[in-house]
């Protein structure tokens, strides 16, 4: 069935660990998206790519990364966790020609001690 | 840039009453306006979204309206239920390839048995 995956779904690890947040789609989307979200609030754009190869940082520096070697697959790495990035981070993915529904995952809950 | 406007954060209806939430938006050619439900602790999925060529579109007992002189974008709940209980997330996009999203910050709607 398609889909977007985010793994884990849970990560409580403490300050200066790094970690990578990963999200995978089998929707065949070109378009992938990184949101930022505190329970129930606004959500945060934090990266978003068009395609292989193709990364750009969205309105919030959230002082991670991310790459897009393969078309299903975006994740994103924290180099150096910090209690400020205790949230959820919600992968979504989009269609490629015109603009279309943006379909989520179902979230990472990130908790940094 | 784009900038999405969205009121009121919170709403509270009794059941079976209407409720209306209202964005408007900055960027005149925007033209893609969807509306999503994030209900408590899961994803963010659309509801309805609306083009710029229509004024209004139903499904069942929602609908959206779209003022485009105006800038400004609705969404009509009627005969409201408590599984409407939820966080609403307007947005507002141009119809081209490579344009993001911009959400507005969200409504919190509770309706009351």
């Amino acid at each position: 069935e398609a889909d977007i995956y985010q793994t884990p779904r849970y990560l409580v690890i403490g300050t200066g660990k790094k970690i990578t947040l990963e999200c995978s789609q089998t929707m065949g989307h070109d378009k992938m998206y990184w949101y930022q979200q505190d329970p129930g609030m606004e959500l945060h754009l934090i990266h978003y790519s068009y395609g292989v190869n193709s990364t750009e940082k969205g309105d919030l520096s959230s002082e991670s990364t991310v790459s897009r070697i393969r078309t299903e697959h975006f994740p994103l790495t924290l180099e150096s966790a910090r209690p400020s990035h205790t949230s959820q981070y919600l992968c979504a993915s989009s269609g490629t020609w015109g603009q279309g529904e943006q379909f989520f995952g179902p979230g990472t809950r990130l908790t940094v001690l | 840039g784009e900038n999405v406007e969205q009121h009121p954060s919170t709403l509270s209806v009794q059941e079976g009453d209407s409720a209306v939430i209202k964005c408007t938006y900055s960027d005149s050619a925007s033209n893609y306006f969807p509306w999503y439900k994030q209900e408590l602790g899961k994803r963010p999925q659309l509801i309805i979204d609306i083009r710029s060529n229509v004024g209004e579109k139903k499904d069942q007992r929602i609908a959206v309206t779209l003022n485009k002189t105006a800038k400004h974008f609705s969404l009509h709940i009627t005969e409201t239920q408590p599984e409407d209980s939820a966080v609403y997330f307007c947005a507002a996009t141009p119809d081209n390839y490579g344009q993001n999203f911009v959400f507005g910050p969200g409504t919190r709607l509770s309706v009351l048995p």
